[in-house]
């Protein structure tokens, strides 16, 4: 079975710039995370859906950000305008029903904002 | 609120060495879960193990061994005659209450040399 599909895996822009990211999560599963990893404040959740809904977006650190799941198998995180401080690496997960089960992780999007 | 403290963020051994990486997590909450991940040298999380709060058995998985405590509201992990392929990144992760947020400990950088 696949597991998470993340894309790009990198990307490099100039800071302004619009970014999107790509998550198609594990088939079956109900529940999708964003997550951010950075040297100074680890590893954070940003969003998490159930079911395609927004349910926490507590984590999202401004209006810059943005986070859709138009349907059960794609989502998107943006930022716009990008900035320098936002580069990260950015994990997609997905865990199957029931909101306390495993989560599994993408293999990331290595963000490089100039 | 809910916190994972990984005391220790650097350990070296020689291949063959024993080495436990501790973790020690505060919720209020009396059903959690705990987890750990590990992130290998390419950067993806992997999945190691979970584990309720209200089951305290000790588990084994070949050279790998978690030792749960809610006394000491420790859950550290064993990895025995270590070899070159366990050096990674460890993290453990703790998720209570009625959030299915995961909150990460900032990792263990283990290091094993041949």
């Amino acid at each position: 079975d696949a597991g998470v599909i993340q894309s790009p895996r990198h990307e490099v822009t100039e800071m302004g710039q619009e970014v999107t990211l790509r998550c198609k999560p594990i088939s079956g599963h109900d529940y999708l995370f964003w997550y951010r990893q950075t040297m100074m404040r680890g590893l954070e959740l940003l969003i998490y859906f159930n079911n395609n809904v927004p349910i926490d977006d507590s984590g999202m650190p401004e209006d810059r950000f943005s986070a859709k799941m138009p349907n059960a198998s794609f989502s998107t995180l943006k930022i716009q305008p990008s900035e320098p401080r936002d580069s990260a690496v950015y994990f997609c997960a997905s865990s199957p029903s029931g909101g306390k089960d495993t989560q599994y992780f993408g293999p990331g999007t290595r963000l490089t904002v100039l | 609120a809910q916190k994972v403290t990984q005391a220790q963020t650097e350990i070296s051994v020689v291949e063959k060495e024993d080495v436990t990486l501790d973790c020690v997590y505060e919720t209020r909450d009396t059903t959690y879960y705990l987890f750990w991940y590990k992130q290998p040298p390419s950067g993806e999380l992997v999945f190691l193990i979970r584990r309720n709060s209200f089951d305290e058995q000790n588990e084994i998985s070949g050279r790998y061994s978690w030792n749960f405590q809610k006394s000491t509201s420790s859950f550290n992990f064993t990895i025995t005659a270590s070899q070159v392929v366990d050096s990674a990144v460890y993290f453990c992760a703790l998720m209570s209450g009625a959030n299915s947020k995961l909150t990460f400990g900032k990792g263990i950088t283990l290091s094993v040399r041949p």
